[in-house]
C-alpha cells in the first residue's frame, strides 16, 4: 500500500527565511503534486511533477522531485505572510489512475 | 472556462439521513474523484468516475456510492448517516487522458452530521 509521509506536520517560520518542506512517498509514482490550502478552502494546485529531476518554481516557491529517492521537496525562499498555509503532496501510482494518495500535510505559519 | 463546482456548499444533515452531493467538472473533462476530508484522517480517496464507469475505489463502507452521468457531471451519496461522516467532500476534475495530467479541485461541500 502507497504511503506518503510529509515533514514537518507544523512549521513556523520568520519572514524572509528559507525552509524545506519534504514528502516520501513508498512505492514507484508517475506523478507528484504539491497542493496549497487556506483555512476553509478548497486545494489549489501549485506544481505537477513528472519525472526524476524534474523541478518547477513559481515565486518565492521551488518544487523538486527525486524519483530514485521517492522524495520531493518543496522549497520557500525568503517567506512572506501570504504564503501562510497547509501544503500537501500528493502521488499518483500509475498513468489511466487518477488517484491521489495525500501526504499528511505541512501547515506553515509565516510571522512577521 | 469556468472551474469545477459542487453543490451545495453547506449542508447540516441528522444520524440516520442519507445526502446527495454534486459536482460539475470542468467542461471537456470526463474523470471526476471524489475525496473526504476530515481533520483525523486527512485527506482521503472515495472513488473515481470515468466516462460514466467507476474506474477507482477507495476504502470505504458502502453507505458511500456515487455515478457519472453522460454529461461528466457527478453524484456521490450517503446513506444512513454517522458522527463520522462530518467532513469536507472535495471533488476533482481531470481530462483523464493519459497526457492529461492536471486536477482540479472545486470548493467543497461542508457536511455536518448531529
Amino acid at each position: 500500500e502507497l504511503k506518503v509521509e510529509q515533514n514537518p506536520l507544523f512549521l513556523s517560520m520568520q519572514e524572509g527565511k528559507n525552509y524545506t518542506i519534504y514528502c516520501n512517498y513508498s512505492t514507484t509514482s508517475d506523478r507528484l503534486y504539491w497542493y496549497r490550502q487556506d483555512p476553509g478552502k478548497s486545494l489549489e494546485s501549485l506544481f505537477v511533477l513528472l519525472s526524476n529531476g524534474a523541478v518547477k518554481q513559481e515565486g518565492r516557491l521551488m518544487a523538486s522531485l527525486d524519483t530514485k529517492a521517492r522524495l520531493s521537496t518543496l522549497h520557500i525562499t525568503a517567506a512572506v505572510h501570504d504564503l501562510s498555509a497547509t501544503y500537501f503532496c500528493a502521488v499518483v501510482t500509475n498513468f489511466g489512475n487518477e488517484k491521489l494518495t495525500f501526504g499528511t500535510g505541512t501547515r506553515l505559519t509565516i510571522i512577521p | 472556462k469556468a472551474g469545477v463546482t459542487q453543490t451545495p456548499r453547506y449542508l447540516i444533515k441528522t444520524r440516520g439521513q442519507q445526502v446527495t452531493l454534486s459536482c460539475s467538472p470542468i467542461s471537456g473533462h470526463r474523470s471526476v474523484s471524489w475525496y473526504q476530508q476530515t481533520p483525523g484522517q486527512g485527506l482521503q480517496f472515495l472513488f473515481e468516475y470515468f466516462s460514466e464507469t467507476q474506474r477507482n475505489k477507495g476504502n470505504f463502507p458502502g453507505r458511500f456510492s456515487g455515478r457519472q452521468f453522460s454529461n461528466s457531471r457527478s453524484e456521490m451519496n450517503v446513506s444512513t448517516l454517522e458522527l463520522g461522516d462530518s467532513a469536507l467532500y472535495l471533488c476533482a476534475s481531470s481530462p483523464g487522458g493519459a497526457a492529461a495530467y492536471e486536477q482540479y479541485f472545486g470548493p467543497g461541500t461542508r457536511l455536518t452530521v448531529t
